[in-house]
């Protein structure tokens, strides 16, 4: 069962340089977010989408866009990197908007920007 | 503001059990989760509560007073692949999610 997948799982950035990190989840979600962890911080929320054609703002959406083309997936790019984003990228998935239930993680894309 | 607090790190020995506590002050309350995290790895769901009280699920259990804004999740009998992040996060009345930055759980033998 693939769940959610994400790539790159790792990747290096010249700052100034844009990416694109892929996510897919073949759960038929609704809903999917994009988080950042961070050490000693919590996960923060960039931006989500509770259904295909919307997308929301999160906590930290400066410097990043997504889209939501289709339920499957829902790709994050930073257009022009800098090296306070380097992070760990967590994509997720839930039912509906709303988390009372679970929300499912992928592996994780690791940036470094330079 | 909204804040969630948990211990930065906590050791305990193998076999023994483990209480890791969570604070928190957000605006309103939808529930509360509780997710394991190894090393290097994607977070995982261990327990969701939305009322008062205690959920038992096998070795781990998380209890919780919304009067006091206080959960934990009690690790019984534990074992060395327990060692893992515990991340806290609560949902606010705006059905946002906030989490905590995690416990780090170690296990020694």
């Amino acid at each position: 069962t693939a769940g959610i997948t994400q790539a790159p799982t790792s990747q290096i950035l010249a700052a100034g340089r844009s990416m694109t990190l892929r996510c897919t989840q073949d759960m038929r979600h609704n809903a999917m977010y994009w988080y950042r962890q961070d050490l000693g911080l919590g996960l923060r929320l960039i931006h989500y989408s509770n259904t295909a054609g919307t997308t929301g703002k999160g906590e930290v959406p400066d410097g990043y866009s997504v889209s939501r083309a289709n339920t499957d997936d829902f790709p994050l790019t930073l257009a022009s990197a800098v090296p306070s984003q380097t992070s760990v990228y967590f994509c997720a998935s839930s039912v509906e908007l709303a988390p009372t239930g679970e929300l499912f993680f992928g592996e994780g894309s690791r940036l470094t920007v330079l | 503001g909204q804040n969630i607090d948990q211990p930065t790190e906590m050791t305990a020995t193998e076999g023994a059990i483990v209480q890791i506590n969570c604070t928190y002050q957000t605006s309103g309350f939808n529930g509360l989760f509780w997710y394991q995290q190894h090393a290097g790895e994607a977070p995982t769901f261990l327990s969701y509560n939305v009322l008062d009280g205690l959920e038992e699920k096998g070795r781990f259990s998380s209890f919780l007073s919304r009067s006091k804004g206080y959960s934990y999740l009690l690790l019984k009998e534990l074992q060395m692949k327990d060692s893992a992040s515990y991340l806290c996060a609560v949902i606010n009345s705006n059905y946002q999610l906030i989490w905590g930055a995690g416990t780090k759980l170690i296990i020694k033998p």
